[in-house]
Formats: C-alpha cells, sequence, structure tokens
C-alpha cells in the first residue's frame, strides 16, 4: 500500500517568506510526527498528533513554527518568516498508534532559505 | 529525559565481514530501543526494536542488537556485511509508557557504515 508521502520534496524559499509542508500519512494511522533533520542538530523531534488529543508541541524550535491536522489524517508544518537556520530536511511520520508502534517515515521535505 | 550516544560517527568494514555499530543510551526508566536506517535519498527504515521483551533482538536483513541493561549499551550486529548495508544507522529512545514523551523519538547522531568490496 501507499506509504507515507510529503510534498514538496524540495523548497527553495528567501528569508523571511512563510512556508508550508505537507504530509500525508497512512491511511489509518492515528498518530503523526514531525522531525527535523540538519547537520548541525541531527534528527530532531518537532511535533506529535495523536487522534483528536491536542498535539505535542514540545519540539517546535519557536513561535515561527506551528502545524495541524486537519480531519485527523493531513498535517500542514507551517514555518512563518522563515531564518537560514530553518534549513533542513523535514520529516514526517506516521504509526497505527502513538506509543511503540512502529513509525514509518515519508522521505522529507528539503527547505533552503537563501 | 532519555538520550543515545553513538559512539562511532564513521565504520567501515569489508564485504563479508562482521558490523558492530555501538549505542549507549540513558533513560531513568525501561526503555523502548529501536535501530533506524537510513539509505542515501531513502527515508527512515527500521531495522528492530527492543520493548522489555527478549533482551536478545533480531531484525531485517540479518542485523540484530542486545539489550544490556548493566552496561546501558544496545549494540548493533550483523556476523556479515553486504555492500546494500552501507548507510546511516541511528540508534533511537523512545519515552516511557504513560509518559508525556511516549512515541516521541530521541535520535542518536548516526554512524555511516562503509562496506569495502
Amino acid at each position: 500500500g501507499a506509504g507515507v508521502s510529503q510534498s514538496p520534496s524540495n523548497k527553495v524559499t528567501e528569508k523571511g517568506k512563510d512556508v508550508e509542508l505537507r504530509c500525508d500519512p497512512i491511511s489509518g494511522h492515528t498518530a503523526l510526527y514531525w522531525y527535523r533533520q540538519s547537520l548541525g542538530q541531527g534528527l530532531e523531534f518537532l511535533i506529535y498528533f495523536q487522534g483528536n488529543s491536542a498535539p505535542d508541541k514540545s519540539g517546535l524550535p519557536s513561535d515561527r513554527f506551528s502545524a495541524e491536522r486537519t480531519g485527523g489524517s493531513v498535517s500542514t508544518l507551517t514555518i512563518q518568516r522563515t531564518q537560514q537556520e530553518d534549513s533542513a530536511v523535514y520529516l514526517c511520520a506516521s504509526s497505527l498508534a502513538g506509543g511503540e508502534y512502529e513509525q514509518y517515515f515519508g522521505p522529507g521535505t528539503r527547505l533552503t532559505v537563501t | 529525559a532519555q538520550s543515545v550516544t553513538q559512539l562511532d560517527s564513521h565504520v567501515s568494514v569489508s564485504e563479508g565481514t562482521p558490523v558492530l555499530l555501538r549505542c549507549n543510551y540513558s533513560s531513568s526508566y525501561s526503555p523502548s530501543l529501536f535501530w533506524y536506517v537510513q539509505h542515501p535519498n531513502k527515508g527512515l527504515q527500521l531495522l528492530l526494536k527492543y520493548t522489555s521483551a527478549a533482551t536478545l533482538v533480531k531484525g531485517i536483513n540479518g542485523f540484530e542488537a542486545e539489550f544490556k541493561k548493566s552496561e546501558t549499551s544496545f549494540h548493533l550486529t550483523k556476523p556479515s556485511a553486504h555492500m546494500s548495508d552501507a548507510a546511516e544507522y541511528f540508534c533511537v529512545v523512545s519515552g516511557p509508557a504513560g509518559g508525556t514523551s511516549y512515541g516521541k523519538l530521541t535520535f542518536g547522531q548516526g554512524t555511516i557504515l562503509t562496506v569495502h568490496p
């Protein structure tokens, strides 16, 4: 079946602009995660959605970052007023439920802020 | 808080020789531990996971890892390396069941495995 998909695969934006990154999880998966992979920081957790519960936003690096998940399926990560340090690969993962269920990762969106 | 430390940033082996990728964890509870692999320009894939059942965990592609509580280690091994094993490997810990970080993965810095013919 289809895996986790993310769009766009690559995004180049100018400093100060807003960007939206999209994640389509595996159908039926109730948990959805966003991570960031950058050269300096490695792989970092950003935000976690589980069913209809309030999301865990504890990993978001600043208030310029936000995410929503509509209808328990598609998620959008928004970065406002992008900075050069936001350049990274943004990874989305989904799992059947939260906790120790296997997380299936998408191919990522490579964001470059010039 | 939980964390993992991968002791080698790069490991180089010859095809057909054993692979050892080292990982130590720090946790105040009984952790769930994972190894993920990332091939170039590919997504992360789960190799294996430990969740307090058997301490020796077998994964895909002939990899296995042993949970050693006394050493706080979770090293990844494979008896015989194949060229297709060349990739970056991540040791990962998840927060405890019932805790606020349950399911949130904390990644090590990664180990790049090179396999020479």
